[in-house]
């Protein structure tokens, strides 16, 4: 079965750090880039960082850009999302997704349930 | 970071024909056109289209997409209930280097 399975998120205090993993099966994880987008719930799409198939090109929001960091194991099929210096305002659903092509600029074709992210005191 | 612009609500009838609207600029929308995601409450985005009027395989034809200058469209034909949902619309700014999204439309089906 095709599917994107996160994992990691959790309550923390500001400032804290937190890594966010997504499990993919089902697909050649190698030949395509992935995302991760939040989502404040209610709230719309955000689009936080991509990392491109073998790991050349990684883009960020400004809003995370010098705190979070976007990594992936191909031999592992995984991605990971590590979030440092956290702030309130990155409490959010946290969705992976399978970009539909080897590049950072393709849309994401296949999304995960996602994994929530609180910070708070 | 400059997202795009879609109005927050669409309302149309059982049957009838939506076409939601997504505004960019020429480093967006303009150069890249724009995918279109459907959310159903408590779900994930679904693709809908990208890259033109590309469907997912098991997208319904009722849904296609189109641009014109730095406007892209996706029209909904034929609509059913189940079609009440959120649709955003993405693509990426080559001027940013980032991907960026719609605040997204709620489309309610009377």
């Amino acid at each position: 079965e095709v599917q994107l399975v996160e994992s990691g998120g959790d309550l923390v205090q500001p400032g804290r750090s937190l890594r966010l993993s997504c499990a993919a099966s089902g697909f050649t994880f190698d030949d395509y880039a992935m995302h991760w987008v939040r989502q404040v719930p209610g709230k719309g799409l955000e689009w936080v960082s991509g990392i491109s198939w073998n790991s050349g090109r990684m883009g960020y929001a400004d809003s995370v850009k010098g705190r979070f960091t976007i990594s992936r194991d191909n031999a592992k099929n995984s991605l990971y999302l590590q979030m440092n210096s956290l702030r309130a305002e990155d409490t959010a659903l946290y969705y992976c997704a399978k970009a539909s092509g080897g590049g950072i600029d393709r849309p994401g074709d296949l999304w995960g349930q996602g994994t929530m992210v609180t910070v708070s005191s | 970071q400059a997202g795009l612009t879609q109005p927050p609500s669409v309302s149309k009838d059982l049957r009838q024909t939506a076409t939601l609207t997504c505004t960019g600029n020429s480093n967006n929308v303009g150069n890249q056109g724009a995918a279109w995601l459907q959310q159903h409450q408590g779900h994930p985005p679904k693709l809908l289209s990208y890259r033109g009027n590309n469907r997912p395989s098991g997208i319904s034809e009722r849904f296609s997409a189109s641009r014109s200058g730095n406007t892209a469209y996706l029209t909904i034909t034929g609509l059913q209930p189940e079609d009440e949902a959120d649709y955003y619309c993405s693509t990426w700014d080559s001027s940013l280097s980032v991907q960026v999204f719609g605040g997204g439309t709620k489309l309610t089906v009377l």
